[in-house]
């Protein structure tokens, strides 16, 4: 079946670094990929899509400027957590939707970022 | 706008017993239903989906889902519970109910304890 990874599946950092992590899609291209953040025994919520080729789209309350999303490759969508601070901890998903007779989303494990 | 009300966060069961997690839709248009289990620090898996065939869905570990369109409802059972059963289990909906590929709209979540 479909794959999507993530990397790193844990990364702490110190307050006022940046973070990448990276979604890859492993056996499939992906033109969208989706951004979500789950704190602690809570829901996930859509930060931001990502578009290959394109800017991402950034649902409201979601500051741009601080989660950095690039889309370089149909198989490779990155989120970069700019000046990390303390509030940013949280587990990060990455989606990425296949296309098809039985279209489905296939999710990354995940990325615990801690900042200290 | 679409929606999805997950009743209760909690609910505990006893091995072998009838699992019931209950979810409650609100959309404009015959939505796409979804859900999803997640193992902790884990990404999220998906268990089955409705998109508008048969009422009664099949997933995987033995789940199921029945949409039942006059309650407005996507409830997910088992007949009986497995300890692996125990984690996260979040309903959700694909907000323009035209593939499973469109980002997702989730519940907040119910976590099943599974009593030995």
């Amino acid at each position: 079946g479909a794959v999507v990874s993530q990397h790193p599946s844990r990364v702490i950092c110190k307050s006022g670094t940046s973070v990448k992590i990276e979604c890859r899609s492993l056996d499939f291209q992906a033109t969208t990929m989706f951004w979500y953040r789950q704190f602690p025994k809570q829901s996930l919520m859509l930060m931001a899509t990502s578009n290959e080729g394109s800017k991402a789209t950034y649902e409201q309350g979601v500051e741009k400027d601080k989660f950095l999303i690039n889309h370089a490759s149909l198989t490779l969508s990155t989120l970069t957590v700019t000046s990390a601070h303390p509030e940013d901890s949280s587990f990060y998903i990455c989606s990425a939707p296949r296309t098809g007779p039985t279209d489905t989303q296939y999710f990354g494990p995940g990325t615990r970022l801690t900042v200290l | 706008a679409q929606s999805v009300t997950q009743l209760g966060s909690h609910v505990s069961v006893s091995e072998g017993a009838l699992v019931l997690l209950r979810c409650n839709y609100s959309s404009s248009v015959p939505p796409y239903l979804f859900w999803y289990v997640q193992y902790p620090n884990q990404g999220l898996q998906l268990l089955l989906k409705y998109t508008s065939a048969a009422t009664l869905v099949k997933g995987i570990n033995g789940f199921e889902a029945e949409f039942k369109k006059s309650e407005t409802s996507f409830h997910l059972t088992k007949p009986s519970a497995h300890m692996s059963d125990a984690a996260e289990y979040f309903c959700a909906v694909s907000p323009r109910g035209a593939t499973g590929a469109n980002n997702l709209f989730f519940g907040t979540g119910t976590r099943l304890t599974v009593i030995p």
